[in-house]
């Protein structure tokens, strides 16, 4: 079973609109973090956003925020007043504090129209 | 600091050619991951190291080896390379334990196999 699934391939957004990256996750530990990543067409992988499994509130930073529901098991980002640069693919991630690894979705392709 | 640092940044080889890609860190961290990403897959984890000496599998590691003779070095081989690992390979490092331990990655590097 995949452990992060982002059903959206592609999305549009109209500059300075809000946008919701869907992510949900499968895991039976019950300590995890999930993030969420920012790759360019420049290709770097940018870190965003942290949500920990036994945070209360949901994580905030600048203009991105984690919708985490915790019993949906989904962690969708939020894009506030989307800028140009705001374009890129975004991946969804998930660590197990029982093991090592991390889990990627197949990412979405978020397109910002001027 | 240079952060992550992967080398070569592109490479094209022959089947059957072997190389070696090197991944160098300077933030400390134990935990060095290697990854492929393919089109429309995400990121999916080769092999990754919690320590130096320490290897283990990820979700395919078939046709890679790895060491972690450094704990700033994490280098990924590949013996015999066929068309199947053309691919971009990022290396990342993260701290160990719970809490915001987001992974850091380095730029990326292209491989193309003929």
């Amino acid at each position: 079973a995949q452990k992060i699934t982002q059903t959206q391939p592609g999305m549009f957004v109209q500059e300075k609109e809000a946008v919701t990256l869907d992510c949900t996750y499968d895991t039976s530990d019950p300590s995890y973090g999930l993030f969420w990543y920012k790759q360019p067409s420049s290709g770097e992988m940018i870190f965003l956003i942290y949500q920990g499994s036994y945070d209360q509130q949901n994580a905030t930073e600048g203009r991105y925020s984690l919708n985490f529901q915790k019993a949906r098991k989904s962690a969708n980002l939020v894009i506030s007043a989307s800028q140009l640069g705001d374009s890129a693919m975004y991946f969804c991630a998930m660590r197990e504090f029982t093991g090592n690894q991390f889990y990627f979705g197949t990412g979405t392709s978020l397109t910002v129209i001027p | 600091n240079a952060g992550v640092t992967q080398t070569p940044k592109f490479r094209v080889l022959k089947t059957g050619q072997s190389m070696t890609l090197l991944c160098a860190q300077d933030m400390n961290h134990e935990y060095m991951y290697w990854y492929r990403q393919d089109p429309g897959m995400g990121l999916r984890l080769i092999h990754y190291s919690v320590g130096e000496g320490t290897t283990a599998k990820g979700e395919v590691p078939d046709g890679y080896n790895v060491s972690r003779l450094k704990k700033q070095n994490f280098l990924l081989g590949l013996e015999s390379a066929a068309p199947s690992q053309t691919s971009v390979y990022f290396c990342a490092s993260s701290r160990p334990g719970q809490g915001t331990y987001e992974q850091y990655f380095g730029p990326g590097t292209r491989l193309t196999v003929t």
